[in-house]
């Protein structure tokens, strides 16, 4: 079974461009996660799917941060236009089931906004 | 609200040694609490979890015991391996399914 997987791993943009980052979760999971963490800080919520719908997206710091999921299959989160603080590492997880189901991690992109 | 607090960083231990990295967490409910470890290069990973008061999580030599009079969830491990070099995050899970981590704690295993 292929895990989450995420693109690009690394992502190095200027401020005030845009860039988009990938997440394919593992294939049959409705749950679909996006966490940040930022440099030494703790990983933070940002949002979570349940299939295409945004199930609770409170974490989403402002609307620089755009998430779709569209098919209920991959989900894309776009930064437009980018901050320096925006800087840090993007996890996404996905699950089958709510409750107990374990969260399955990707490795992560990391965005460093200069 | 929920939080964790976790053991500030860096640990560096020699291999064989004991190793205890300290969580604490506030939540309103009844959570299930969790040890996530990340090794280089990788994603995070699930390393043993606890779902109700007493339950003790244990995985790969690693145990820590969910303890809601202290509201603590300490890692453990008797003897760590220059392999156990991560960074370990402390979680809590609410009802409502979202994970709140804490800061991570990067421990280093020398020969």
């Amino acid at each position: 079974e292929a895990g989450v997987t995420q693109f690009p791993s690394h992502s190095v943009i200027e401020k005030g461009q845009t860039v988009t980052l990938r997440c394919d979760p593992i294939s049959g999971h409705d749950n679909l996660y996006w966490y940040r963490r930022v440099m030494g800080k703790e990983i933070k919520f940002l949002l979570h799917f349940v299939k295409e719908s945004k199930q609770d997206e409170s974490g989403m710091p402002n609307n620089r941060f755009l998430a779709e999921r569209t098919g209920g299959t991959y989900s894309t989160l776009k930064v437009q236009p980018a901050e320096l603080e925006d800087s840090g590492v993007y996890f996404c997880a996905s699950s089958q089931e709510l409750g107990n189901s374990p969260l399955h991690f990707g490795n992560g992109t990391r965005l460093t906004v200069t | 609200g929920n939080s964790v607090t976790q053991m500030e960083g860096p640990v560096t231990l020699s291999e064989e040694a004991f190793l205890t990295i300290n969580c604490t967490y506030t939540a309103t409910g009844y959570p299930s609490l969790f040890w996530y470890v990340q090794y280089p290069g990788e994603g995070l990973q699930l390393l043993l979890k606890a779902t109700k008061a007493d339950d003790k999580g244990s995985n790969k030599g690693f145990e820590a015991t969910y303890r809601k009079e202290t509201t603590s969830f300490h890692l453990e491990k008797g003897s760590v391996q220059v392999s156990d070099s991560a960074v370990y995050f402390c979680a809590l899970l609410t009802g409502a399914n979202n994970l709140f981590f804490g800061t991570g704690t990067r421990l280093t295993v020398i020969p």
